[in-house]
């Protein structure tokens, strides 16, 4: 498929756990965002990659999130330690450029417990 | 910063015309985007206006005045299939031009 693709789609952790969520870009698409989605809200930005380079990471967290593009294709984010907070949907967007429309990944669904 | 609002939920019949309001405040703005998300999945672009007016396509319209910080989206002879929440979203100018989402408004369409 030509779309974006998150792995795994659902992941069950026990508190303390690391996990890791891996995001494949649509191909040739420089700039990759990931955001975090709650219950009933909108995506709530974490981060953007403009090929390798991470050029803001404001929105994570805690140190406690990690995320890299070591080849300016797919990136994994990581979180360390989770804590039950961290349930959500994380959702993985790649555009062209930051001028056009981003196109999202079906998201992969963290329960923590 | 920036602050998005829009209305949390709405109920339309199906075959009718139904407006989804947001307003938007932000230090710098370049452009608002609507996308559309049905549960479980993901968002999908469903348009971007960048000047004032309206931009037509299909049965999905949108509107964006600068000056009221201001958009709409339009859906117009509403299909049961457009049940879903749609999200409004504001691309700030300068630097790489980030994005930011609204709450987005869960539509219901009834027959």
């Amino acid at each position: 498929g030509a779309g974006v693709s998150q792995s795994p789609r659902y992941k069950v952790a026990k508190r303390g756990q690391d996990v890791a969520l891996r995001c494949d870009p649509i191909s040739g698409h420089v700039s990759l965002f990931w955001y975090q989605q709650a219950l009933g809200q909108g995506p709530e930005f974490l981060t953007y990659f403009q090929n390798e380079a991470q050029l803001d990471k404001s929105g994570l967290p805690s140190d406690r999130f990690f995320a890299e593009r070591p080849e300016g294709s797919v990136s994994t984010l990581k979180i360390q330690r989770t804590q039950q907070e961290d349930s959500a949907v994380y959702l993985c967007a790649s555009s062209l450029g930051t001028y056009n429309e981003q196109f999202f990944g079906p998201g992969t669904r963290l329960t923590v417990l | 910063g920036q602050n998005i609002d829009q209305p949390t939920e709405m109920t339309a019949t199906e075959g009718a015309i139904v407006q989804i309001n947001c307003t938007y405040q932000t230090s710098g703005f370049n452009g608002l985007f609507w996308y559309q998300q049905h549960a479980g999945e993901a968002p999908t672009f469903l348009s971007y206006n960048v000047l004032d007016g309206l931009e037509e396509k299909g049965r999905f319209s949108s509107f964006l005045s600068r000056s009221k910080g201001y958009s709409y989206l339009l859906l117009k002879e509403l299909q049961m299939k457009d049940s879903a929440s749609y999200l409004c979203a504001v691309r700030r100018s300068g630097g790489y031009q980030k994005v930011t989402f609204g709450t987005g408004t869960k539509l219901q369409v009834i027959p």
